[in-house]
């Protein structure tokens, strides 16, 4: 099984749905990410959680939203979806970075999300 | 603010071909670096990395090496195979900040 599991990996909705991609890890990690990835764009962060108590937002966080419910478990939801947040995002996982430790990042395969 | 800037892709090679994909940075202090692979319906995962001037990250044939005179981190490979096609992400971390940030990613392709 991977460590970073995704759900849904597709899913097609329509305009002004309510639409929560879930993500869950066994690597043990504090740390927990939200990606977008769109052509030509590179990866951009949504929302990043240090612990399940904290919570903040990346570069891109208008229109999306998010829940750490465990260590192991972080969502992010679109409360009204629109059709640009059509992208592919991704979850990953981290240590803490440290003079010893680069911080490496493990990513889910990916939730293909389109709005229609 | 920090940034990495890669070539613009795709980069089409023949199989055996050497390989350069270009980096270079922005970022204030000495960055960690990094360079992610992501193969076709797959996440990214961390294809080398180095932590300070001069080190030159491996892995899998590939290997990229640390300039701080001249910011930049290329990634290098002697002969591509097909299975090499991916996306090639180049990305950094600040020293004493959490967050990566990634470059827009370099397409390679290539044919038998």
């Amino acid at each position: 099984d991977a460590d970073v599991t995704q759900t849904p990996r597709n899913r097609i909705t329509k305009t002004g749905k309510r639409i929560m991609l879930e993500c869950s890890q066994t690597k043990g990690h504090d740390r927990m990410y939200w990606y977008r990835q769109d052509p030509g764009l590179g990866l951009r962060l949504i929302y990043y959680s240090f612990d399940v108590k904290d919570i903040n937002k990346g570069e891109i966080s208008d229109g999306y939203s998010v829940s750490r419910q465990a260590q192991a478990k972080f969502s992010l939801s679109l409360e009204s979806a629109i059709p640009n947040q059509t992208a592919l995002y991704f979850c990953a996982t981290s240590e803490l970075g440290t003079a010893t430790n680069t911080g490496e990042l493990f990513f889910g395969e990916g939730s293909r999300l389109t709005v229609l | 603010g920090d940034s990495v800037t890669q070539m613009e892709g795709p980069v089409t090679l023949s199989e055996e071909a050497f390989l350069t994909i270009n980096c270079t940075y922005t970022a204030t202090g000495y960055p960690s670096l990094f360079w992610y692979v992501q193969y076709p319906g797959e996440g990214l995962q961390l294809l080398l990395k180095a932590t300070k001037a001069d080190d030159k990250g491996s892995n899998k044939g590939f290997e990229a090496t640390y300039r701080k005179e001249t910011t930049s981190f290329h990634l290098e490979k002697g002969s591509v195979q097909v299975s090499d096609s991916a996306v090639y992400f180049c990305a950094l971390r600040r020293t004493g900040f959490q967050k990566l940030v990634f470059g827009t990613g370099t397409r390679l392709l290539v044919s038998p």
